[in-house]
């Protein structure tokens, strides 16, 4: 089985640019979540998709958006980039239910100067 | 809403002492519970779950970890600790919240000494 890819592995960005971030979940899950984990901190539950739509957020602004595509694959787009938005982006897929768990990528590392 | 603490940030051992890494979560529900390790240059990745029955839980690598309700923790442990367990190590917390936000700890460092 594949497992999940993310692209770009890094990239750097200017405040009040925008960047997309990619996702390819493992085969045969439906879900996708996306994390945000800043140096020397957990990684912290930005939105997950299911059936294409935003399934759940946690506490960030709005300029974080994202995309769930047909074929489960899944976009990460920050407006308005901000310094703090500096961390490591992490996609995790899993399928739905309580009993399931987590497949993280190697996530995309965001440097905003 | 769920919470996830561990207590150590950084924990240095000698090959084959026994390890201890404590995590305390907070949530009024049920809950799954989880440890996820991080080895240097790799992704994350799962090293044991707790969903409901036995509330001790062994994962991969010789790694088990023990549910106390009544003491909210899910405390991880390994009777010997060996060089290539060095790694990042994160307490995380999923509730039955209708969705799968799974909460994660601010993670301990472990660095096992040859």
């Amino acid at each position: 089985e594949t497992g999940v890819t993310q692209s770009p592995t890094h990239l750097i960005k200017t405040r009040g640019q925008q960047v997309t971030l990619r996702c390819s979940s493992q085969s045969g899950h439906n879900t996708v979540s996306w994390y945000q984990q800043a140096l020397g901190q957990g990684p912290q539950f930005i939105f997950q998709y299911y059936r294409e739509e935003e399934n759940g957020r946690g506490n960030f602004p709005p300029r974080f958006s994202g995309l769930q595509f047909p074929n489960y694959s899944s976009e990460l787009n920050v407006n308005a980039l901000e310094l703090d938005d500096s961390a490591l982006y992490l996609c995790a897929s899993s399928t739905q239910g309580q009993g399931s768990v987590l497949t993280f990528g190697a996530g995309s590392r965001l440097t905003v100067l | 809403a769920q919470s996830v603490s561990q207590h150590n940030h950084h924990v240095i051992l000698s090959e084959a002492a026994s390890l201890e890494l404590g995590c305390n979560y907070s949530y009024g529900g049920t809950v799954n519970l989880f440890w996820y390790v991080q080895y240097p240059g790799q992704h994350l990745q799962l090293l044991l779950k707790y969903f409901s029955g036995d509330p001790l839980v062994k994962g991969i690598k010789g790694f088990e970890a023990e549910f106390i309700k009544s003491k909210f923790s899910f405390n991880l442990r390994k009777p010997s600790v060996q060089w290539s367990d060095t790694a990042e190590y994160f307490c995380a917390v999923n509730g039955d919240g209708g969705y799968q936000k799974v909460t994660f700890g601010t993670g301990t460092k472990l660095q096992v000494i040859p």
